[in-house]
């Protein structure tokens, strides 16, 4: 069936250096993929979003990279600060569905 | 902070009662979803709504759970006779193009 999954459920990096979390995804109709991120007992933030028909995507301070062939996404965050620190989930929608399907999370750890 | 609005944000209930949470989306969005999440889980999709008409439920949505969008502005989500199982997050994220959701900071759901 359908799934996205995460590769590590805790990543811990130092404070300025940068973050990657990576992301797997089964389903070849996908089209459209997303970042969240999420804090404690908040909902889920919007970070970046790529569509299919591109490989990379960047915003302020955040790339993604989509490689279609191993259906493989990953997001980079550079000089990590410690607000960054939270639990990041990729979300993925296939053509013809309207509801997103998220991934269970990677916990960024930020140290001073 | 999204526009999206959520409450209550805490609600404590003793298993058998009956509880409803509400969402005030944002006003000119069309598209308004709910999303359950558990704890160190990404959100699963429960239901949609355009405008007023419902027009997809998750196999998640059991009998004891309906969702209303009266007008197609706010949105009510009751879950009857509840169960210890169904303590979690029950989130409600707008959009108004197919693609980025805007999450509202959800309903924490208890059942003793």
């Amino acid at each position: 069936g359908e799934s996205v999954g995460l590769h590590l459920p805790t990543l811990s990096v130092q404070e300025g250096d940068n973050s990657i979390i990576n992301c797997a995804y089964s389903n070849s109709a996908s089209d459209y993929f997303i970042w969240y991120k999420q804090e404690s007992g908040k909902g889920p933030q919007f970070i970046i979003d790529i569509r299919s028909n591109m490989d990379k995507r960047q915003g302020q301070r955040v790339t993604v990279l989509l490689n279609k062939t191993v259906k493989h996404l990953s997001l980079q965050i550079a000089a990590t600060q410690p607000g960054d620190s939270a639990v990041y989930f990729c979300a993925e929608k296939g053509t013809g569905r309207r509801a997103l399907t998220f991934g269970s999370g990677t916990r960024l750890q930020v140290q001073p | 902070d999204t526009g999206v609005s959520q409450n209550p944000r805490h609600k404590i209930t003793k298993r058998g009662q009956n509880v409803t949470f509400r969402c005030d989306p944002i006003s000119e969005h069309n598209r308004l979803y709910w999303y359950r999440q558990t704890l160190g889980q990404g959100p699963e999709f429960l239901t949609y709504f355009q405008n007023e008409a419902q027009l997809e439920k998750s196999r998640l949505l059991s009998d004891r759970f309906s969702a209303e969008r009266p007008k197609g502005s706010f949105s009510t989500l009751e879950i009857q006779r509840t169960e210890q199982g169904d303590s979690a997050m029950y989130l409600c994220a707008n959009d108004r193009v197919a693609g980025e959701l805007f999450f509202g900071e959800g309903s924490r759901l208890t059942v003793l």
